[in-house]
C-alpha cells in the first residue's frame, strides 16, 4: 500500500539556519506533491504545490525539491524565524478534485 | 479569499447522542469538499470524499452510517455524527476545492468531545 514519510517527527533549530524538511513516499506515482503548514488546533494551510515534472519551486523564504527517481521531496526554510515554528505536511496527490493523501508532519521549532 | 469555516469549532456532548459539523465555503463554490480527522499528534486521516448533490465516497474503515455526510449546495457541506460514543472524540476538519485547482482550502476545524 501508498506510504507517506516525514523523517523527523521533530526538529528543532536555531533561529536564522535553513531548516530542511524530508518527505519520502512509496508504492505511488504522484502528480503532484503539495506542503501545507498547520498549527495547533487550527486547520492546514497551503504553502507550495510542485508537479512531477517540476524539479523546484520557489516562494519568498520557502523552496521546495521534487525528486520522483528518489521518490521524494524536499522542504526548505531560509532564515528561519521563531515564527516558522508549527508542523508541516507534505500530502501527494493525483488530479485537482481527487483526495490527497497527507503525510505524518513534522514539529519545527525554531529557537531564537 | 478562498476561506472556509466551521461550525461549531468546539462540541461537547453526551454519549448515544448525535452531532452535526457544518462547513462553508465563505467565498468560492466548492466542487469537492472531504472530511478529515486528526488525533493528537497524528496526521489527518481522510474520511469521505463529498461533491455536491453525489452520495459522498468513504474511505475503508469509515462506518456511513454512523458519519452522514451531505453536501446539498455548493457551499456547504454537513458532518453528522450518529450515536456519538467517546471513541469518537476527535478534530474534525472540513476542506474544499475549486475546479481545476490542487490546493484544498481547510476550515479552522471542530473539537468534538463525547462524554
Amino acid at each position: 500500500s501508498q506510504k507517506i514519510e516525514q523523517n523527523s517527527e521533530a526538529l528543532n533549530i536555531q533561529e536564522g539556519k535553513t531548516a530542511t524538511l524530508t518527505c519520502n513516499y512509496t508504492n505511488y506515482s504522484p502528480a503532484y506533491l503539495q506542503w501545507y503548514r498547520q498549527d495547533p488546533g487550527r486547520g492546514p494551510v497551503f504553502l507550495l504545490l510542485i508537479r512531477e515534472n517540476e524539479k523546484e519551486k520557489r516562494k519568498e523564504r520557502l523552496k521546495v525539491t521534487f525528486d520522483t527517481t528518489l521518490k521524494q521531496s524536499l522542504f526548505h526554510i531560509t532564515a528561519s524565524q521563531p515564527a516558522d515554528s508549527a508542523t508541516y505536511l507534505c500530502a501527494l496527490g493525483r488530479s485537482s478534485a481527487s483526495k490527497i493523501i497527507f503525510g505524518s508532519g513534522t514539529r519545527l521549532s525554531i529557537r531564537p | 479569499g478562498a476561506v472556509v469555516s466551521q461550525h461549531p469549532s468546539r462540541v461537547i456532548c453526551k454519549s448515544g447522542t448525535s452531532v452535526k459539523i457544518e462547513c462553508r465555503s465563505l467565498d468560492f463554490q466548492a466542487t469537492t469538499m472531504f472530511w478529515y480527522r486528526q488525533f493528537p499528534k497524528q496526521s489527518l486521516m481522510l474520511m469521505a470524499t463529498s461533491n455536491e448533490g453525489s452520495k459522498a465516497t468513504y474511505e475503508q474503515g469509515v462506518e456511513k452510517d454512523k458519519f452522514l455526510i451531505n453536501h446539498a449546495s455548493l457551499t456547504l457541506s454537513t458532518l453528522t455524527v450518529t450515536s456519538a460514543h467517546p471513541e469518537d472524540s476527535s478534530f474534525y476538519i472540513c476542506s474544499a476545492t475549486r475546479q481545476g485547482i490542487y490546493e484544498q482550502y481547510f476550515g479552522p476545524g471542530t473539537r468534538l468531545t463525547v462524554t
